[in-house]
């Protein structure tokens, strides 16, 4: 059975601090890894990922895909109080269509 | 340019009613995907309607049900509602090809008592 397994759960920092937001998957048949943001009701899209090796990157937010160690990584720098959210890891493999696979999810809360 | 819009945003239903729940995809997107959000969980996937048609389906009993119009919109149906029914469910809108990216709308809250 697929799985996405987010860590740490939650997360407190200072305004300022740089985190690093771990997902790492077992999927068979995997095609690409997406990151979502949720502050209240919808995930907003970030990133998603489909080769190994390559940065994406969006200000301050950063993410990076490890296909052999089936693992991606959601770095923020200079967090922000804005920042503060739910945030969603998602796989999906090439059998199940174009359904998402998500994992529980990291709280942040960043404090002043 | 609207993005993914759902109704109503809240209700409250009794247990063994049944419940429609409305989703209009982006402008543009053909492919509409229900997925259920337990608190403190990540959303599970329920199904997916493309061309009107049920083309994925997650591991949801046959009470959960849905539809897609010819104007790519789409409604799930909950019939003998359970209170572990409760949860928001959120509608998300893809683009046609070979585009994983998809957006999700607000959510609709459903509480079941």
């Amino acid at each position: 059975e697929d799985k996405v397994v987010q860590s740490p759960l939650s997360l407190v920092v200072h305004e300022g601090d740089t985190v690093t937001l771990n997902c790492s998957y077992e999927v068979t048949n995997f095609r690409s890894l997406l990151w979502y943001k949720q502050e209240k009701k919808a995930p907003t899209f970030l990133f998603m990922l489909t080769s190994s090796g390559i940065e994406k990157k969006s200000g301050r937010l950063s993410s990076i895909l490890d296909k052999k160690e089936l693992f991606s990584i959601l770095n923020i720098t200079a967090t922000q109080t804005g920042d503060s959210a739910v945030y969603l890891c998602a796989a999906s493999n090439s059998n199940s269509g174009y359904a998402l696979n998500f994992g529980k999810g990291t709280s942040l809360l960043v404090t002043p | 340019d609207a993005g993914v819009t759902q109704s109503p945003t809240h209700l409250i239903k009794t247990r063994g009613q049944q419940v429609t729940l409305r989703c209009s995809p982006k402008s543009g997107h053909d492919t509409v995907s229900w997925y259920q959000q337990a608190l403190g969980q990540g959303p599970q996937f329920i199904f997916q309607y493309y061309e009107e048609e049920e083309r994925q389906r997650g591991n949801f009993p046959d009470r959960f049900s849905g539809h897609q119009f010819p104007n790519y919109s789409s409604e799930l149906n909950v019939n003998a509602l359970l209170l572990g029914d409760s949860a928001l469910y959120l509608c998300a809108s893809r683009a046609g090809g070979n585009s994983y990216e998809q957006y999700f709308g607000p959510g609709t809250r459903l509480t079941v008592t």
